[in-house]
């Protein structure tokens, strides 16, 4: 069967570094994504990988590790206005987004 | 500003009774899904249309149909509403179907079948 799997919530201080997991196995692979979503809003792109390494871009980055099946966000210099869902997608053979529940970011001053 | 319009934002809605949930792009995007969001699951994909015309079933398509009479409209809608379809719609496109391409996302709607 298709699963992603992540942590269901995260707890870190403003200013800090917190990464986020995700392994992901599904029916082919043709990369993977991770989308941002503020409590009441739309889900909104933030990263894709295909190739292993790490892809940065700005404050955030985004790993990806194929033959484990393994991905990772990383936030750096956190801000309050990072507290939010954390959404990891793998796109299977089809090209179909299978989605992962979510990792609810919760930030302290 | 370009992107994706959803309506209504919110409905409370008795069960058995029909309802069509609305999405607009002005994106011109060939491709365009409808997912559901429902606490502790992934947004999971209902139907998806990769160009006027067509349309697909995705993992939970029961009780649902859609339409793709333009580029720009793709309609959702519950026959007989049932409680279990109580969740967070959500309506998005892509440029390029069947591809890698970034799926953007309209505000959703919110529905409650009692």
């Amino acid at each position: 069967g298709q699963n992603i799997d992540q942590p269901t919530e995260m707890t870190a201080t403003e200013g800090a570094i917190v990464q986020i997991n995700c392994t992901y196995q599904t029916s082919g692979f043709n990369g993977l994504f991770w989308y941002q979503q503020h409590a009441g809003e739309a889900p909104t792109f933030l990263s894709y990988n295909v190739l292993d390494g790490l892809e940065e871009k700005g404050r955030f980055s985004s790993f990806l590790s194929r033959s484990k099946g393994y991905s990772y966000l990383l936030l750096k210099e956190l801000q309050m206005k990072d507290s939010a869902s954390y959404l990891c997608a793998s796109l299977d053979s089809n090209y179909q987004l299978i989605w992962g529940a979510g990792t609810k970011l919760i930030i302290k001053p | 500003i370009a992107g994706i319009t959803q309506a209504p934002t919110s409905q409370i809605l008795a069960a058995g009774r029909r309802m069509t949930l609305r999405c607009t792009q002005d994106m011109r995007h060939n491709a365009m899904y409808w997912y559901r969001q429902d606490l502790g699951l992934g947004l999971r994909l209902i139907h998806y249309s990769n160009t006027a015309g067509t349309t697909g079933k995705g993992e939970v398509p029961d009780g649902y149909s859609v339409s793709r009479a333009n580029t720009d409209d793709f309609p959702l809608t519950l026959a007989s509403a049932v409680p279990s379809q109580t969740s967070v719609y959500f309506c998005a496109s892509s440029e390029v179907p069947e591809s890698t391409d970034t799926q953007y996302f309209g505000p959703g709607t919110r529905l409650t079948v009692l």
